[in-house]
């Protein structure tokens, strides 16, 4: 079956710091990949994704690329900011199928 | 364009009581629904999801059921809560196609006391 490994975290970074959680997949095929953010006290909002291998999905400074060698989807955001603290979740495929989830903390 | 509705935003119940939550999707015909429950501090598991009306496939053993009565309307019941049912419930639609993002609604907080 599908299965999603994000790292855990919590990761608490200082205002501008660079970003990057790592995620990685298993799954029959090549499924979409998809980022997700969750506010507190939120539903999921979709960050970004990326249907096919080299795919790089992109939205608010966030970057992931769909690399296929390594079946991973990092998160990248070169200068975080205080609102970009959130919980960030990544996602593949059909019934989507989620990772644990990542806390982020950025303090100013 | 299309917007999804979950509801109530909070809920606390008694241990033993019965438990409805109710989701609707305006704005898309036929789309595929899902139930996840987001326990404390950890990641989504899929409970229910379904492609069509009366169309209801259960991913993990458990105190809950979910029907869906109408296209865009999906519930999520049970007719015992037991402590462990406590939650973050969040309901999310997507297109009828495969791989494809789903969209999700403000979710439900529910405490079982």
């Amino acid at each position: 079956g599908n299965s999603v490994t994000q790292m855990e975290g919590p990761v608490t970074l200082s205002e501008e710091a660079f970003l990057t959680i790592n995620c990685t997949y298993t799954a029959t095929g090549y499924p979409s990949l998809f980022w997700y953010v969750q506010y507190p006290g939120e539903g999921l909002q979709l960050l970004l994704k990326a249907t096919k291998a080299d795919d790089k999905g992109s939205n608010k400074g966030f970057e992931a690329t769909y690399r296929k060698e390594t079946t991973s989807f990092h998160l990248e955001k070169g200068s975080v900011q205080v609102s970009d603290s959130a919980v960030y979740f990544c996602a593949s495929g059909n019934k989507l199928t989620f990772g644990g989830g990542t806390r982020v903390l950025v303090k100013p | 364009s299309q917007t999804i509705h979950q509801w109530p935003a909070t809920l606390v119940q008694p241990v033993g009581s019965p438990l409805s939550l109710e989701c609707t999707v305006e704005g898309t015909s036929n789309p595929n629904l899902y139930w996840y429950r987001q326990a404390a501090g950890r990641g989504l598991q899929l409970l229910f999801y379904s492609v069509g009306i009366g169309q209801i496939s259960s991913e993990v053993p458990q105190n809950l059921s979910a029907s869906r009565p109408q296209d865009r309307q999906f519930i999520l019941s049970s007719k015992k809560l037991l402590l462990s049912d406590s939650g973050f419930y969040l309901c999310a639609w997507s297109a009828a196609v495969l791989n494809t993002e789903a969209f999700f609604g403000q979710g439900t907080r529910l405490t079982v006391v």
